[in-house]
């Protein structure tokens, strides 16, 4: 199956620093990809909609110059947290969509554990 | 706007008993309807999803789910648990080709030998 992989799986970092995850579609092109965030014991929520060459559709409540997306390729968006506070840690979570062979088929990265100190 | 209940935080099952994980969902139009396992610390697996078609769909590691238009419902069922399939289970929808996923809010499932 289609491969979806995120970096770095784990990141710790300072209070006010920037973090960088990245997505990115191994086998197949991605002209959308989505990215969520899971708090721990808690369902996905739905963060923003990432279109390659295009400004990102950020969910009702999701700063958009906090999480700052961008999707420079077809196989590649990028999600950073601006200014990280220990409320950012998270579980991040990104879904690219391949066109071909389905309506639309998302496969999902294994995820980036987010811990702000 | 769509919306999927999962009406139970944790199921508990004995090894080699059927297990049932609920689900049910609420779309505009025409549901496309997943199911995905989540071990700890990891990524989603996809389980099986309804597209069209039979209304009883077989997916991997020998689930399957049962779509029901009437009751607006896609329970997922194994006929024989293993401790191995102790997870997180969320069922997922979406409206229409192209749109992201909308998850329910999980369910965890306990498979005691």
């Amino acid at each position: 199956g289609a491969v979806v992989s995120q970096h770095p799986s784990r990141v710790i970092c300072k209070s006010g620093t920037s973090v960088k995850i990245e997505c990115r579609s191994l086998d197949f092109q991605a002209t959308t990809m989505f990215w969520y965030r899971q708090f721990p014991k808690q369902s996905l929520m739905l963060m923003a909609t990432s279109n390659e060459g295009s400004k990102a559709t950020y969910e009702q409540g999701v700063e958009k110059d906090k999480f700052l997306i961008n999707h420079a390729s077809l196989t590649l968006s990028t999600l950073t947290v601006t200014s990280a506070h220990p409320e950012d840690s998270s579980f991040y979570i990104c879904s690219a969509m391949r066109l071909a062979g389905g309506p639309g088929e998302l496969f999902f990265g294994e995820g980036s554990r987010l811990t702000v100190l | 706007a769509q919306s999927v209940a999962q009406p139970e935080d944790q199921v508990n099952v004995a090894e080699g008993n059927p297990l049932t994980v609920k689900c049910t969902y609420s779309v505009s139009g025409n549901p496309y309807l997943f199911w995905y396992v989540q071990y700890p610390n990891r990524g989603l697996q996809f389980l099986l999803k309804y597209i069209t078609g039979d209304n009883l769909v077989k997916g991997s590691y020998g689930f399957e789910a049962e779509f029901n238009k009437s009751q607006t419902s896609f329970h997922l069922k194994k006929p024989s648990a293993l401790v191995s399939d102790s997870a997180l289970y969320f069922c997922a929808v979406r409206d229409q080709a192209g749109t992201a996923l909308i998850f329910g809010k999980g369910t965890t499932l306990s498979v005691s030998s």
